[in-house]
């Protein structure tokens, strides 16, 4: 079964720009999660998706807004980037969203830096 | 707010040497905790979790235990491997966030062996 799949692996933008990172979720599962790490913050919890409705949302600014589609592909969207949103962007999707605590499976990231 | 602290590292250790990693975490409610891990190159993955106090989590050797009255979910392993070697998150779920996919992390305690 192939994991989660992200797109793309690295991002290079300037100041003001604008980007959309993508996430393919673990056939079958259909939620999906968006965390930020960077060497300061750690991992932050961006916001969850679940059946085309964000389910949760971390305390991000609104520049930072996602989508997901009926397939359970999501997209996120940084908007006005500033240059401390450079930073590896994580996907994570969950097979069972009504079961409390259902192990949560990484992708390896959309590396972004902002110029 | 919710929090884990986990201690820094790097941890290097020979090999069969005993591994602790130390989490401690302040929530509201009763969290589920768990410890993810990131070897080089690959995506997060679940190491192991437990949902209520006195549970005891364990897997591929390493076993955690959920202390509420220390709030803490140390991480051990008995005998480490080289393959051992690899970053170690220690997290939280809001208990806000019945689904569970709202993590709070630990800033990760990397960890080297070697033979």
């Amino acid at each position: 079964k192939a994991g989660v799949t992200q797109t793309p692996r690295y991002l290079i933008k300037t100041r003001g720009q604008q980007v959309t990172l993508s996430c393919s979720p673990i056939s079958g599962h259909r939620s999906v999660s968006w965390y930020q790490q960077t060497p300061g913050q750690g991992l932050q919890f961006l916001f969850e998706y679940f059946s085309e409705t964000q389910r949760n949302k971390g305390n991000f600014p609104g520049r930072f807004s996602g989508r997901q589609f009926s397939n359970s592909r999501s997209e996120m969207n940084v908007s006005t980037l500033e240059l401390g949103d450079s930073a590896l962007y994580l996907c994570a999707s969950s097979l069972e969203a009504t079961k409390p605590n259902s192990p949560l499976h990484f992708g390896n990231g959309t590396r972004l830096t902002v110029t | 707010g919710n929090s884990v602290t986990q201690m820094e590292g790097p941890v290097t250790l020979s090999e069969e040497a005993f591994l602790t990693i130390n989490c401690t975490y302040t929530a509201t409610g009763y969290p589920s905790l768990f410890w993810y891990v990131q070897y080089p190159g690959e995506g997060l993955q679940l190491l192991l979790k437990a949902t209520k106090a006195d549970d005891k989590g364990s897997n591929k050797g390493f076993e955690a235990t959920y202390r509420k009255e220390t709030t803490s979910f140390h991480l051990e392993k008995g005998s480490v491997q080289v393959s051992d070697s690899a970053v170690y998150f220690c997290a939280l779920s809001d208990p806000a966030n019945q689904a569970g996919t709202a993590l709070i992390f630990g800033k990760g305690t990397t960890l080297s062996v070697s033979s």
